[in-house]
């Protein structure tokens, strides 16, 4: 079945580093790609998403490009800040039929002034 | 706002005593989830509906049921909870086209004691 892969964490950084989230996925279809946040106690909130190859979904200075060749999606910020500390996961769904969410295990990002 | 609302956020329930988490969006969104996130665990489905079709996960413990009485509410009734079934309980939302990203609300912790 579908999976997505991401790399463990926690990502430790100081205030204005540069952030690299790795994602990649295992799909049969063609699926659209989401990273989504987690801040502590809250729900899921969308930060980005891409629905073909080389398309770059973007938002709050995050990035991230559908790979195809790569099979990957991976999450980049020029300068991170340290409201940014959350835990992020990595998502694909199918775009036909009920389009299940498939998540990573999720990345915790630590911020330090 | 729309948005996506889960009431209660924090849910204490005896060992074997029933218990219903609730959601309700302004959406108007076709589908609805019900997702399961144990502590550090990326979110697992349990259920979803395309409008009053309803989708049972594989692996979904009978002891867990769904309602949708209509497109605003849908509610997860777990029949006899175990210590196991402590989790944050997430409710999320998709208006239905190929690629839409998720609504997500800000979830329900269950404790079970």
């Amino acid at each position: 079945g579908d999976s997505v892969t991401q790399m463990e964490g926690p990502v430790t950084l100081s205030e204005e580093a540069f952030l690299t989230i790795n994602c990649t996925y295992t799909a049969t279809g063609y699926p659209s790609l989401f990273w989504y946040v987690q801040y502590p106690g809250e729900g899921l909130q969308l930060l980005l998403k891409a629905t073909k190859a080389d398309d770059k979904g973007s938002n709050k200075g995050f990035e991230a490009t559908y790979r195809k060749e790569t099979t990957s999606f991976h999450l980049e910020k020029g300068s991170v800040q340290v409201s940014d500390s959350a835990v992020y996961f990595c998502a694909l769904s199918d775009q036909v039929g009920f389009q299940k969410l498939v998540f990573g295990t999720g990345t915790r990002l630590l911020v330090s002034p | 706002d729309a948005m996506v609302i889960q009431n209660p956020r924090y849910q204490v329930t005896q060992f074997g005593k029933p218990v219903t988490l609730s959601c309700s969006q302004t959406l108007n969104h076709n589908v609805m989830y019900w997702y399961q996130q144990k502590s550090s665990q990326a979110p697992k489905l349990l259920f979803h509906y395309y409008d009053k079709d309803f989708n049972n996960e594989a692996d979904t413990p009978d002891n867990f049921q769904s309602r949708r009485p209509n497109t605003s509410f849908c509610f997860l009734d777990i029949r006899s909870p175990g210590l196991g079934d402590a989790a944050m309980y997430l409710c999320a939302t998709r208006p239905g086209g190929a690629g839409d990203g998720y609504t997500f609300g800000s979830g329900t912790r269950l404790t079970v004691v």
